[in-house]
């Protein structure tokens, strides 16, 4: 079956846009979690949506904002992008039914802000 | 907070050697999971541990979950550049649905 599936694989923006990243999860997966990934600090927990509902959250400003759709494919926003924004962006599904779930990454998007 | 860490950070070995990447945590998990993260890539699940005392092999590649369900480790037999990557280990945190994940080990195994 198809993986994870995130667009675009890559990005560049300037300082002060905006930006949207999406992600398609496995089929039958409903929880969908993204995370944000640098050199310095390693794999951050943005947020996780289950059915549409923001289910978890990290400690993350306001300026990063998600939501999920019926379909289980959520997008992430970004506004007033800094420069300490750019990393590898990743999303993770899994069927969240559980705590003993697996959770399987896309590629990522690759946001550089210039 | 619960925390995972990963020891070594760093490792460089030559090809053919053996090595051990440890997960701990004060806590327990439900779970504990390993990944393999090549750069630009996405992490790619490795495998999946579940009961305490649990070892699991993938080819050169055993893993196991400690006893108390707190701590795993990975040991790489006769390790080849392929096995060269960012190694995760991650559990879902008490309560919650949120993964938790390790500091990373970054593995170079040169020819």
């Amino acid at each position: 079956k198809a993986g994870v599936t995130q667009t675009p694989r890559y990005l560049i923006k300037t300082r002060g846009q905006q930006v949207t990243l999406s992600c398609s999860p496995i089929s039958g997966h409903r929880s969908v979690s993204w995370y944000q990934q640098t050199p310095g600090q390693g794999l951050q927990f943005l947020f996780e949506y289950f059915s549409e509902t923001q289910r978890n959250k990290g400690n993350f400003p306001g300026r990063f904002s998600g939501r999920q759709f019926s379909n289980s494919r959520s997008e992430m926003n970004v506004s007033t992008l800094e420069l300490g924004d750019s990393a590898l962006y990743l999303c993770a599904s899994s069927l969240g039914n559980s705590r003993e779930t697996e959770a399987f990454f896309g590629q990522g998007t690759r946001l550089t802000v210039v | 907070t619960q925390l995972l860490e990963q020891s070594p950070q760093f490792l460089s070995i030559q090809e053919g050697e053996n090595l051990t990447v440890y997960c701990n945590s004060s806590s327990v998990f439900s779970s504990l999971q390993w990944y393999r993260q090549e750069p630009g890539e996405g992490p790619v699940l490795l495998v999946t541990v579940v009961t305490g005392g649990e070892v699991k092999k993938l080819k050169r590649l055993t893993f196991q979950f400690g006893d108390a369900r707190k701590d795993s480790s990975l040991h790489i037999t006769a390790a080849q550049p392929g096995d060269t990557g960012l190694y995760l280990c991650a559990g879902v945190g008490s309560g919650t649905y949120k993964y938790i994940f390790g500091t990373g080990t970054r593995l170079k195994v040169l020819a």
